[in-house]
């Protein structure tokens, strides 16, 4: 079975420049998450989705960040512009459901460096 | 809301030594709690979890026990090997959509 898969692995960008990430769920899955893992710390949910829909974009940046599922599949996650506090490892996740036991699955992220 | 804290790191031991990673909770009710590992390069994949107070979760030489009276689900491991290495990362639910949250994470690192 194929894994939850992510490009690109590494960016560098200058502050103030536009990047995208895209992720390609594990099939079948409706669940999708992105996380933004900023070095020393955990993961933090930016937005999550099920089906083409979101559930919770309450941490999302919303100024600066955006993301979309138009197909219900795969999703695009953009920052315009970054900043040099945007400078993380983006992962994405998905899950079957969204019942109290689903497990997570993620991929290998993209490391983001905004200088 | 829900929170979980575990010890800082970074942890490192000889092969074949005891290991400890400290995870302790803040919860409304009894959430599920769980335990994911970070390899270098890897995404986080799940180590093991448990669904109730009393439960222990195994997975790999690995436990913890969801202990109540401690607010702990500390992660234990008999004997380490250098394959071990990682970041460990606590987690339980919460938020207003109950997804995962996650502790800091702590970095092992294992020595032949």
């Amino acid at each position: 079975e194929a894994g939850v898969a992510q490009s690109p692995r590494y960016k560098i960008i200058e502050k103030r420049q536009s990047v995208a990430f895209w992720c390609n769920p594990i099939s079948g899955h409706a669940t999708l998450y992105w996380y933004q893992q900023i070095l020393g710390q955990g993961p933090k949910l930016l937005i999550q989705f099920q089906n083409n829909g979101v559930v919770d974009d309450s941490q999302l940046p919303k100024d600066r960040f955006s993301a979309e599922r138009l197909k219900g599949v795969d999703s695009t996650l953009k920052i315009q512009p970054a900043k040099l506090e945007d400078s993380a490892v983006y992962l994405c996740a998905s899950s079957q459901d969204r019942g109290p036991s689903r497990k997570l699955f993620f991929g290998s992220g993209t490391q983001l460096s905004v200088l | 809301g829900n929170s979980v804290t575990q010890m800082e790191g970074p942890v490192t031991l000889s092969e074949e030594a005891f290991l400890t990673i400290n995870c302790t909770y803040t919860a409304t009710g009894y959430p599920s709690l769980f335990w994911y590992v970070q390899y270098p390069g890897e995404g986080l994949q799940l180590l093991l979890k448990a669904t109730k107070a009393d439960d222990k979760g195994s997975n790999k030489g690995f436990e913890a026990t969801y202990r109540k009276e401690t607010t702990s689900f500390h992660l234990e491991k008999g004997s380490v090997q250098v394959s071990d290495s990682a970041v460990y990362f606590c987690s339980t639910y919460g938020g207003s959509q109950g997804n995962l949250i996650f502790g800091k994470g702590t970095k092992l690192s294992v020595k032949p």
